[in-house]
């Protein structure tokens, strides 16, 4: 699976979006980028996923460049709840040899403050 | 909404001393996985098991480790000795397993701590 990188912390006002980059330059083109988040020590929680078009969710946008070497998370109207660890992933589904397990990295801790 | 469910959410055990670590993962789900994550580190990919058995795993899941699901809804992991290290948050998480998307969703966790 392609490695990221994303930077280590971030902070957001809350009600203004928060835009966190990921680059995955290594990315090929069955694999899909993932974003989780992790808020404390509970189990990470799914938020969108796409493989090379922009997707929209009730709780995100992610807009992926066209050379899929880079994305980004947009949370439009961050909230002090939204205040966690965003995790990047790429990996491929499950299917031939690939299984579809997920590569954590340090992720981006995001902060939300008032 | 259909959710992972993991018990116990807190296991205290003594070194060497076996543990089993229960999982419900999501109706219809074909895919199974466990991570796990020490204090203040990232989460680690343990196993994944599909179809009966164990598809992939980690340099981590060594002969200590092993994974069952022994009836049609619950998936576990046990430990056969514990250590120190294998104090962490352990994590199940399940997936539908089609091709055009396959989301991961994970449980509550488990908190080991061994004594």
């Amino acid at each position: 699976d392609a490695k990221t990188t994303q930077p280590t912390s971030m902070d957001c006002a809350e009600g203004r979006a928060a835009n966190l980059p990921c680059n995955h330059s290594t990315i090929s083109g069955n694999e899909y980028v993932y974003w989780y988040r992790q808020i404390h020590s509970q189990g990470p929680q799914y938020i969108i996923h796409g493989l090379k078009n922009n997707e929209t969710n009730e709780m995100a946008s992610l807009i992926i460049t066209e050379d899929k070497k880079s994305s980004t998370l947009i949370l439009p109207h961050a909230t002090l709840r939204d205040t966690a660890v965003y995790y990047c992933i790429v990996t491929r589904h499950p299917g031939g040899t690939s299984y579809g397990k997920l590569t954590f990295g340090q992720g981006t801790i995001l902060t939300v403050h008032p | 909404e259909p959710e992972v469910t993991q018990t116990p959410s807190h296991q205290v055990t003594q070194m060497g001393q076996e543990v089993i670590l229960r999982c419900v993962p999501i109706s219809n789900h074909l895919y199974f996985y466990w991570y796990r994550q020490i204090l203040g580190q990232k989460v680690e990919f343990l196993v994944s098991f599909y179809n009966n058995e164990i598809s992939e795993k980690s340099e981590i899941f060594d002969d200590q480790f092993s994974v069952e699901r022994p009836d049609g809804s619950n998936f576990t992991l046990k430990i056969r000795s514990t250590k120190l290290e294998d104090s962490a948050m352990y994590f199940c998480a399940s997936g539908a397993g089609t091709t055009n998307t396959d989301t991961q969703y994970f449980g509550p966790g488990t908190r080991l701590t061994v004594l």
